[in-house]
């Protein structure tokens, strides 16, 4: 198993334009979630997903933001309509099961330029 | 919500000397995580605990539950150890964490 595999690893795109990124967790993780880390920042969260079912969403997700993971195992995350304030790296992590017991495994992100 | 914070934000030190990064947190948690983040973006997972201590090889995690105080130690600091080093807590009965900003650790030869 490789870990968690995200793409692309950047993308440049014009403002008002659609973007789509992917995240392959770990094969046997359930747990898969979506972070954004802005320069100088620590992640924040965004969503989480419990096999194919969205738990949680944040505040900052606004309508422009969806995240999928239809079968329970990769899960997309699109932003449309894009602003230079989304203009950041974006992380995905999963885990086994979700509590003090599972540790998380990070993908290295696709970092997200908006001109 | 919980607040996290990290201290100290920048840190260099030279090749050898034993490094100590330091957390706390506002609220009860149910776990705390360190992790280390290189240029680049990627995160590297390298200690959640609940209680007590951890060690693996030059690195050492410690945990005050009652103080809510976590220290992140490193032996005989190395080059390669240079990076960003980020604390980040798991509330009880809520998965998702919260991260501090993190501490810029940078080791010269």
């Amino acid at each position: 198993d490789t870990g968690v595999s995200q793409n692309p690893r950047h993308k440049i795109t014009k403002r008002g334009q659609n973007v789509t990124f992917r995240c392959d967790p770990i094969s046997e993780h359930n747990r898969l979630y979506w972070y954004r880390q802005t320069l100088g920042q620590g992640p924040e969260f965004l969503t989480y997903f419990q096999n194919e079912a969205q738990l949680e969403k944040s505040r900052l997700l606004s309508d422009r933001f969806s995240a999928e993971r239809p079968k329970g195992s990769f899960s997309t995350l699109e932003i449309q309509r894009t602003e230079q304030g989304d203009s950041a790296m974006y992380l995905c992590a999963s885990s086994l099961e979700g509590g003090r017991n599972s540790p998380l495994h990070f993908g290295n992100g696709t970092r997200l330029t908006v001109t | 919500k919980n607040e996290v914070e990290q201290s100290p934000q920048n840190l260099t030190a030279q090749e050898g000397e034993f490094i100590t990064i330091n957390c706390s947190y506002s609220v009860g948690i149910s776990a705390l995580h360190w992790l280390q983040q290189h240029p680049g973006g990627g995160i590297v997972s390298l200690f959640m605990l609940s209680s007590g201590k951890k060690k693996h090889g030059r690195l050492i995690a410690t945990i005050n539950i009652q103080e809510k105080h976590s220290s992140l130690h490193i032996t005989a600091s190395h080059p390669r150890d240079s990076a960003v080093y980020i604390c980040a807590v798991t509330n009880f009965g809520n998965e998702k964490l919260t991260f501090g900003t993190g501490t810029r650790l940078t080791i010269i030869p």
